[in-house]
């Protein structure tokens, strides 16, 4: 099994709502991360997890919290989103120090 | 501040053609890495390059790395249609999977 498997693939959200994006991987990987892209620009590092502990948070606003409950699984909880927050949101994992990213489908979020 | 600079950002070849894209990057760093990504889906990954002098090939596409000149680049040989994307270079900052990504280089190939 080589997939990151990201549900959903698309969320739309008000501004007052709290959702999660959900990310799993059965590859054996120890690390995991969160990426964001905008429109038409490239990603752009939130968090990595390296062995279920929050290693890099990217001054990421406290509206997206981070959760990996074990080492297959990461979420992204949101909560009082900002229309300026829509945006295609990546999930990868990868060995720890070893490099290669291998990332999901994404889940493209859009908050109203 | 690390930064990646990838030109060129547009690239419309014909079908048979070949060319270059580049990725040059600020500060050092032994890991560079190539992604594809189609409008709507994810990033590919195509090519990790970890040393100086490293080249790899897959297909049509060959990627190599200077790390002196901080420099990489993505060769495109006798372009078909189908490698149209957005072609992503990424530097990794430290050892924890931190890639700063270039603009990216959308790239069409028209027949």
């Amino acid at each position: 099994d080589t997939e990151v498997t990201q549900t959903p693939k698309h969320l739309v959200m008000g501004m007052t709502n709290k959702k999660s994006l959900k990310c799993e991987q059965h590859m054996g990987h120890r690390a995991m991360y969160w990426y964001k892209q905008k429109a038409k620009k490239p990603p752009e590092l939130m968090f990595v997890y390296s062995y279920e502990k929050l290693s890099i948070n990217e001054s990421v606003p406290s509206r997206f919290s981070p959760e990996c409950p074990n080492s297959s699984l990461l979420n992204l909880h949101l909560h009082a989103l900002q229309p300026e927050d829509s945006a295609l949101y990546l999930c990868a994992s990868s060995h720890p120090g070893a490099g290669e990213l291998f990332f999901g489908e994404g889940s493209r979020l859009t908050v109203l | 501040e690390l930064k990646v600079e990838q030109n060129p950002l547009f690239l419309s070849m014909q079908e048979g053609k070949n060319y270059t894209i580049y990725c040059n990057y600020s500060t050092t760093s032994d890991r560079l890495y190539w992604y594809r990504q189609d409008p709507g889906k994810s990033l590919e990954s195509l090519f990790v390059l970890l040393s100086n002098g490293a080249v790899k090939q897959e297909g049509r596409l060959m990627a190599s790395l200077d790390t002196k000149a901080r420099l990489s680049t993505l060769h495109i040989t006798a372009a078909v249609h189908d490698l149209s994307a957005t072609y992503f270079c990424a530097v990794e900052i430290g050892s924890q999977g931190n890639l700063i990504f270039g603009k990216g280089t959308k790239l069409s190939v028209k027949p």
